[in-house]
């Protein structure tokens, strides 16, 4: 059974950052494509970046272009967003979710994790 | 980026109805590269159609995808208790991959 595990969600303040992380399980982490999905408080889902299973090919709404940073380490089945320049819009659960395998990567999700929670504090 | 609007906004409904969600694109969706999600308060999105018509692994039959180009409608033949949620559609043709405001179904 795939699982995904986020953590390194916390309070954040205005220009502060944070790395969140999403540990996987029960698959071969490299072959698949891996999204992050945000979703605010009440609101809907944000697709919010992805990443093909190299690494090699990044991709990013524009509403956090240049502010945040998708990497993974395949070696340790994990995959990171690096979040900068935080802003209080940016509150939200933050989701890993798994795409489709090598070598056609596309970004659906086929498999979520639980989130993890992502607070301004002014 | 491609922005998609879903309609009605909330659709209420008896269980064993049909419903029909519609999804619309503001320019063609590559290859109809099209999904739906289902989503319960508290729990994470479930995956239900990929690729505008294909069920994804366990979800039952009375789920059904079509559409291409610009349009998309997710059908839900006859409703099932469980079956109430709010759906999402998102394309994944053209970065950035977006999602709909989504539809949500709740009971008449």
């Amino acid at each position: 059974e795939v699982q995904l595990l986020e953590s390194g969600g916390g309070l954040v303040q205005r220009g502060g950052s944070l790395r969140l992380s999403c540990a996987a399980s029960g698959l071969t982490f490299s072959s698949y494509a891996m999204s992050w999905v945000r979703q605010a408080p009440g609101k809907g889902l944000e697709w919010v970046s992805g990443i093909s299973g190299s690494g090699g090919s990044t991709y990013y709404a524009d509403s956090v272009k240049g502010r945040f940073t998708i990497s993974r380490d395949n070696s340790k089945n994990t995959l990171f967003l690096q979040m900068d320049s935080l802003r209080a819009e940016d509150t939200a659960v933050y989701h890993c979710a798994k795409g489709s395998a090598y070598p056609y990567y596309y970004y659906y999700m086929d498999v979520w994790g639980k989130g993890t929670t992502v607070t301004f504090s002014s | 980026e491609i922005v998609l609007t879903q309609s009605p906004g909330t659709l209420s409904l008896s269980p064993g109805e049909r419903a029909t969600l519609s999804c619309r694109a503001s320019q063609s969706v590559s290859s109809t590269y099209l999904a739906w999600y289902q989503q319960k308060p508290g729990q994470a999105p479930r995956l239900l159609i990929y690729g505008a018509s294909s069920r994804a692994t366990g979800i039952p039959d009375r789920f059904s995808g079509s559409g291409s180009g610009t349009d998309f409608t997710l059908t839900i033949s006859r409703l099932e208790p469980e079956d109430f949620a709010v759906y999402y559609c998102q394309q994944y043709g053209t970065s950035p991959f977006t999602f709909g405001p989504g539809t949500k179904v709740d009971i008449k």
